[in-house]
This record gives structure tokens, C-alpha cells and sequence, in this order.
């Protein structure tokens, strides 16, 4: 049973334009979800993340929504730009620190034309 | 950087074979976590350890052990090795609710 679900594989847009890459979870107990962005041949890094107590957290061009009825998230990117094209992974977590657990999606790959 | 190192980058081997890969995580994390990315997969998780006690388990086969060392670097050791389990091999680290990732080992298995 896939908890953590990006349902698009693939994105394609045009630098400078507005990148939203979406992803939605089944499990209720999921209180921190975070996004995380990998190159190839490259570990995932750490992108952002945000907190069930909030619905929304930027870190500038990068911003995350959280939408808890719909039990739905997405990342924006504002402007789009060529070297953010990767893999964007979805995560989500309970519990903290030792005791927490990241379920991920499987990832869209994001391509951002010149 | 990430501060997570984790080696060989990449290793292959035959069928049948036994192969350990090596993880450090960052300074002052207590916690290693290993994961696995087949193709078309996103990051299945494998194991965690924390202060050198195993903490949870995922889907991780009875093939595959690991064990995380008083120094708190972590070894993965994958045996009686077969074609399907060609895969990138990541390792992260973490202290609070981010886990921090290694550049991964891609095993192949011919």
C-alpha cells in the first residue's frame, strides 16, 4: 500500500514560469512532510519542509502547501529555472527524531526548458 | 555536501555473491538510515539504526543485514546477491526530523 503518492511522473515547463509538483498521502498519523530534490548520480538533498500545524512554508522561490482535509501537498517553484530540473521526492513522517520514519513517493521528474 | 559519505560508489559483482557497503553519517547524528532505488522506484527504506541499536525495520529481505558500529558508521551487507537486486543503495543520517543523504552506492549485479 503506497502511503505517499506522486501520481505524475513527469513535468515539463518554461524557465520562469510557476513549477507544481503535487503529492498526496493516505496515512492520517503523518505530521511532517518535507521535499527533498535529487540530481543524477546524486544523493537526494534536502529541499523543504513543513509542519501539519501549518499550511504553508517559503524559502524563497520554493514554496510548500499543505492541505490536511485533502490530505494533499504541493511544491512551487517560482520562477522556474533550468538547473532545477531533477527528481522531486515527496516525504512524510510521524513521530520525531529517533522515532521518525520517512515514507517517500516515487518521485516526478521535473524538466525546465530554456 | 551533505556530510554523509558512503563508499564504494559504485560495486559490481556476480550472482551469489556477498558485498558490504559503508556508510559515516554526519557529525553528531545518532541516527542511520539505509534505503534502496530500483528502477522506475522511489526510496524504499531498509533499516534504521540508532546508537547502535537497530530502531526499525522496512522492507528490507532476510538476504540483506546491517549493523551500526560504537564510532555510529554503519555497514549494509547484502549476501547471496541475485540480478534483481541491482539498485542505487542510500544511506542517510539524521538528528531531529531531516534526514541528510549520502551520494549512494550503485551496486550491479551481473
Amino acid at each position: 500500500d503506497q502511503q505517499v503518492k506522486q501520481n505524475s511522473p513527469s513535468l515539463s515547463v518554461q524557465e520562469g514560469r510557476i513549477s507544481i509538483l503535487n503529492c498526496d498521502y493516505t496515512n492520517s498519523m503523518f505530521d511532517y512532510f518535507l521535499w527533498y530534490k535529487k540530481y543524477p548520480a546524486e544523493g537526494p538533498t534536502f529541499l523543504i519542509s513543513i509542519s501539519s500545524i501549518k499550511d504553508k512554508n517559503e524559502d524563497g522561490r520554493f514554496t510548500v502547501f499543505l492541505n490536511k482535509s485533502a490530505k494533499h501537498l504541493s511544491l512551487h517553484i517560482v520562477p522556474s529555472q533550468p538547473g532545477d530540473s531533477a527528481v522531486y521526492f515527496c516525504a512524510a513522517s510521524y513521530g520525531t527524531g529517533a522515532n521518525s520514519k520517512l515514507t517517500f513517493g516515487k518521485g516526478i521528474t521535473l524538466s525546465v526548458r530554456p | 555536501d551533505s556530510g554523509v559519505t558512503q563508499t564504494p560508489k559504485h560495486l559490481i559483482t556476480a550472482t551469489g555473491q556477498r558485498v558490504t557497503l559503508r556508510c559515516s553519517p554526519r557529525s553528531g547524528d545518532l541516527s542511520v538510515y539505509w534505503y534502496q532505488q530500483s528502477l522506475d522506484q522511489g526510496l524504499q527504506f531498509l533499516i534504521q539504526y540508532y546508537n547502535g541499536e537497530e530502531r526499525a525495520k522496512g522492507n528490507i529481505l532476510e538476504r540483506f543485514s546491517a549493523q551500526q558500529f560504537p564510532d555510529l558508521h554503519s555497514e549494509l551487507n547484502l549476501s547471496s546477491l541475485e540480478l534483481g537486486d541491482s539498485a542505487l543503495y542510500f544511506c542517510a543520517s539524521s538528528a531531529i526530523n531531516e534526514q541528510f543523504f549520502g551520494p549512494g552506492t550503485r551496486l550491479t549485479v551481473l
